[in-house]
C-alpha cells in the first residue's frame, strides 16, 4: 500500500523553466511533509519542508504548495538550472515519531 | 561535521550468501536508521534505533534481516541468506532525537547491493 503516491515519475524540463511535482496522502495522522533531493551515488538530503497548517512555504527557488483539504501538496522549482537534475521524494512524517514514508520519486532532468 | 558514514559502498554476492553493512551516525545522534531503496522506488523504513534500543523493526523480514547496535553509536545491518530481492541501496541515516516535529535527518550515501 503506497501511502505518499507521488507523480510524475519522471520530468524534463527546460533551463528557467517550473517543474512541478505532485503528492498525495490519505493518513490524517502525517504532521511534516518534507521534500528531499537525491543526486545518483548520494543519500536523499533534506531540501525543504512544510507543516500541515501552512498553505506555502519557499526557500530560494523552491516552494512548498500544500492543500490539506485535499491532502495534496507539491514542489514547484523556480527558474531550473541543470544543476537541479535530479530525483525527487516527497515524504510525510508520523505525528508523534520520527519515520518518514517515502514517495517513489521523480527523475528531474533539467535540459540547457 | 562529519557526515553518516557507511560501508561497503559496493557490494556483489550470490544469493543465499550473508552481506553485512556497516554505519556510523554523526557523533550525538541518539536516533539510527536503516532504509532499503529498490531501484526507482522511495527508501523504505526497515528499522530504527534510538540508542541501543529498537524503535520500530515491523518492516524488516525478521527471518532473513537482523540489525545492532550494540553501544548505541554504530551500527550493524545483516542479511542471511541473501534473496535476489534484496538488491537494493541500503541507507542509513542518523538524528538528534530531539522530539521535535521538524527534526531533520541525514542520509549516507548507501551500500549498494546486488545479490546474483
Amino acid at each position: 500500500q503506497q501511502q505518499v503516491k507521488q507523480s510524475p515519475q519522471s520530468l524534463i524540463v527546460q533551463k528557467g523553466g517550473i517543474p512541478i511535482i505532485n503528492c498525495a496522502y490519505e493518513n490524517t495522522a502525517f504532521d511534516y511533509f518534507p521534500w528531499y533531493q537525491q543526486f545518483p551515488g548520494k543519500g536523499p538530503a533534506l531540501l525543504i519542508a512544510i507543516r500541515p497548517d501552512v498553505s506555502e512555504k519557499k526557500e530560494g527557488r523552491f516552494t512548498i504548495s500544500f492543500n490539506k483539504s485535499a491532502k495534496q501538496f507539491s514542489l514547484h522549482i523556480m527558474d531550473s538550472q541543470p544543476g537541479d537534475s535530479a530525483t525527487y521524494f516527497c515524504a510525510a512524517k508520523y505525528q508523534g515519531a520520527q519515520k518518514l514514508v517515502f514517495g517513489q520519486g521523480t527523475r528531474l532532468t533539467i535540459n540547457p | 561535521e562529519a557526515g553518516v558514514a557507511q560501508s561497503p559502498r559496493y557490494k556483489i554476492i550470490e544469493k543465499r550468501q550473508s552481506v553485512a553493512f556497516w554505519c556510523n551516525p554523526i557523533s550525538g545522534h541518539a536516533t539510527l536508521y536503516w532504509y532499503q531503496q529498490i531501484l526507482g522506488q522511495g527508501p523504505k523504513l526497515l528499522i530504527q534505533f534510538q540508542n541501543n534500543g529498537v524503535v520500530d523493526d515491523s518492516q524488516l523480514p525478521k527471518d532473513r534481516f537482523s540489525a545492532e547496535r550494540l553501544k548505541g553509536v554504530d551500527s550493524t545491518l545483516k542479511i542471511q541468506p541473501a534473496k535476489l530481492e534484496d538488491s537494493a541501496v541500503y541507507l542509513c541515516a542518523s538524528s538528534k532525537s530531539s522530539g521535535a516535529t521538524n527534526e531533520k535527518l541525514f542520509f549516507g550515501s548507501g551500500t549498494q547491493l546486488s545479490v546474483l
